[in-house]
């Protein structure tokens, strides 16, 4: 049972290009979480959702930033024109859709974005 | 709304001392607590939970942390470090409904020879 996938590992980006991060969840889980971790800090909330839906994205930037849960293929999260603010390690968590908290979030192993 | 303060970005011990990580949390409503813990280049693991069962809580790696309501506190403890638990810890915490989970500023874990 394959764990929360991320790709790309590493992406490198000039500014004002875009990023694609994607994410696919554990077999099982519907439920898909973005955090954001700028170096040396913790690590910080950007959106929630579920297949086709967004259910709380009170930590995501008003601009630039982006987040789906199609119904079929992974979650993408996307920045837009990208600064050099933007590098940081991205990470996606999954969790089942019942008793999501309590189980406890299963996360991937990032994507570091680097902007040049 | 959840908050969680981790005393100590950095805490030092040598092999074979006891590990002390200390997390504590702010909530209006009964917490689940929770301790991830994340290697170089890597993503968090999950080491153990608090959701409202026994107070103690024994989570993988020998790690074991104890839900102290009085003190506000969910401190991570280990008897004796070994050198593999080098890395980052993170306590986190949220309410019963699954809102406001938020994670502390983490701790990163050195181990001496």
């Amino acid at each position: 049972n394959a764990g929360v996938m991320q790709n790309p590992r590493h992406l490198v980006r000039r500014r004002g290009q875009e990023a694609r991060l994607r994410c696919s969840p554990m077999k099982g889980h519907s439920h898909v979480y973005w955090y954001r971790q700028l170096p040396e800090e913790g690590l910080k909330f950007m959106v929630y959702l579920q297949k086709e839906n967004i259910i709380d994205e009170s930590g995501m930037p008003k601009e630039r930033f982006s987040a789906e849960f199609p119904k079929e293929g992974p979650s993408i999260l996307r920045i837009q024109q990208v600064v050099r603010g933007d590098s940081a390690a991205y990470f996606c968590a999954s969790s089942p859709p019942s008793d999501r908290v309590a189980y406890g979030y299963t996360f991937g192993s990032g994507t570091r974005l680097t902007v040049v | 709304a959840q908050s969680v303060t981790q005393l100590g970005s950095h805490v030092s011990v040598s092999e074979g001392a006891l590990v002390l990580l200390r997390c504590n949390y702010s909530s209006s409503v009964p917490p689940y607590l929770f301790w991830y813990v994340q290697y170089p280049n890597q993503g968090l693991q999950l080491l153990l939970k608090y959701t409202s069962a026994a107070t103690l809580v024994k989570g993988i790696n020998g790690f074991e942390a104890e839900f102290k309501k009085s003190e506000t506190s969910f401190h991570l403890t280990k008897p004796s470090a070994h050198m593999s638990d080098a890395a980052e810890y993170f306590c986190a915490v949220s309410d019963p409904g699954g809102q406001n989970f938020v994670f502390g500023p983490g701790t990163r874990l050195s181990v001496l020879p």
